[in-house]
């Protein structure tokens, strides 16, 4: 039940394309999901954030979208450039506790 | 946002020796985290340090093997002891401002064990 489920492992994607990661969960207390982006020999870093009381949120090419009955979120980046490439992590925790629940990554690379 | 700084950066250690990480936060946080993450994979939680109190653990991790110390609200350390090549691993430092809030990161401490 403290598991969060990512997908795809991997994704390539054409520059200027879309990319879609995807995240499950089951824990009803979740409710803070961050997503974090991680580039080779750095620690992760945060790159967009989401509560259940919104639906989608938006920062720049970045997207989160929200659907709390399917328990699910996803991330978006739009118009995707070879500096995105790396890999990203989702994320839940929930009010009350610190911890962090990591989804299992997704690598990420854009053909230029 | 925080600026966390981890030391060392890498190292590459005997089996049977002990390696102490250190972490420094340049402001004061309340949580203090430590995670491994193995190469290509995610972040497993190690366990959490709260400033003068014993860390708490995560089911599998246990304080012989990893101690944790932390003597003040922007600093810890983690002791990976007695080490095996399975020990191998990246090594990071988190911290978090407030519950609901950005955890940050340290760059991580690349540890091999030969």
């Amino acid at each position: 039940q403290q598991q969060v489920k990512q997908s795809p492992q991997s994704l390539i994607v054409q520059k200027g394309g879309i990319s879609i990661i995807n995240c499950a969960y089951e824990n009803t207390a979740f409710d803070y999901f961050p997503w974090y982006q991680q580039f080779p020999g750095k620690g992760p870093a945060l790159l967009i954030a989401i509560r259940p009381d919104v639906s989608e949120k938006k920062e720049g090419r970045f997207t989160i979208s929200f659907n709390k009955s399917a328990k699910q979120f996803s991330l978006h980046i739009m118009d995707s450039q070879p500096g995105d490439s790396a890999t990203y992590f989702c994320a839940a925790s929930s009010t009350g506790t610190y911890k962090y629940i990591f989804g299992t990554g997704t690598r990420l690379k854009v053909l230029a | 946002s925080a600026v966390i700084s981890q030391k060392p950066s890498r190292d590459i250690c005997q089996r049977g020796t002990s390696l102490t990480i250190q972490c420094q936060v340049d402001s004061q946080v309340t949580m203090m985290f430590w995670y491994r993450q193995q190469p290509g994979q995610s972040l497993t939680l190690i366990a959490t340090a709260n400033q003068g109190s014993e860390a708490t653990y995560e089911s599998g991790f246990v304080i012989d093997k990893f101690p944790i110390s932390r003597p003040n609200l922007t600093f810890s350390t983690l002791t990976v002891s007695n080490m095996s090549p399975e020990d191998s691993s990246i090594y990071l430092c988190s911290a978090d401002g407030g519950i609901g809030t950005e955890a940050f990161f340290g760059q991580g401490t690349r540890l091999t064990v030969v």
